[in-house]
């Protein structure tokens, strides 16, 4: 099992550029989450999907739009990249007891 | 809301220190409760979870107890190694969309 795998792990975009950040999870898991992590703010809720055809906004979601392709893949697109959004993304997909496992993360750039 | 408070860091320990990091929850309901650790450069990565009360959640030699009456779980470990140097996140899950809610981290680093 690769567990949950993103693309790419590195980017760097300049300012009005867009971009999709991919991952998908190979655990059956109905549930998957995109994160954010910037230093001193810990991790904030982006957007998630409870399940297959659902989508629902987090804590920060502005500036984003999200896809729940089929159940294995969830995309994370940014339509017109603001140097604010520079930031470490993570993507999650849930399991049985709400425990989240974790993508090793996409470091975005924005210039 | 619910919300995780974690102490603040870094916290500094030399090789074969007992570690403890105090978390503390409210929530409205019954959580799941986890820890999560991030080496540098990495994600976040599950290392121990306990869903009910007076649960014990443990991993690669850290507890933590599930302590309902003073709403808290906090991390231990008995003998830290410098390879234990890295962010630890404590986070809760009510179930109603499978959030979790994260503290704020807390940076250990461990000096042989």
């Amino acid at each position: 099992n690769a567990g949950v795998t993103q693309t790419p792990k590195f980017q760097v975009l300049k300012t009005g550029q867009s971009m999709t950040l991919q991952c998908a999870q190979d655990m059956n898991h109905n549930s998957m989450y995109w994160y954010r992590q910037d230093p001193g703010m810990g991790l904030r809720l982006i957007y998630y999907s409870a399940s297959e055809g659902t989508t629902d906004k987090g804590e920060v979601p502005n500036g984003y739009n999200v896809s729940r392709l089929n159940k294995r893949e969830f995309s994370l697109r940014l339509e017109s990249a603001a140097p604010s959004q520079t930031s470490v993304y993570f993507c999650a997909s849930v399991g049985q007891n709400y425990e989240q496992y974790f993508g090793p993360g996409t470091r975005l750039t924005v210039t | 809301g619910d919300s995780v408070t974690q102490m603040e860091g870094p916290v500094t320990l030399s090789e074969e220190a007992f570690l403890t990091i105090n978390c503390t929850y409210t929530a409205t309901g019954y959580p799941s409760l986890f820890w999560y650790v991030q080496y540098p450069g990495e994600g976040l990565q599950l290392l121990l979870k306990a869903t009910k009360a007076d649960d014990k959640g443990s991993n690669k030699g850290f507890e933590a107890t599930y302590r309902k009456e003073t709403t808290s779980f906090h991390l231990e470990k008995g003998s830290v190694q410098v390879s234990d140097s890295a962010v630890y996140f404590c986070a809760l899950s009510e179930g109603y969309g499978n959030k979790l809610v994260f503290g704020a981290g807390t940076i250990l680093r461990v000096k042989s």
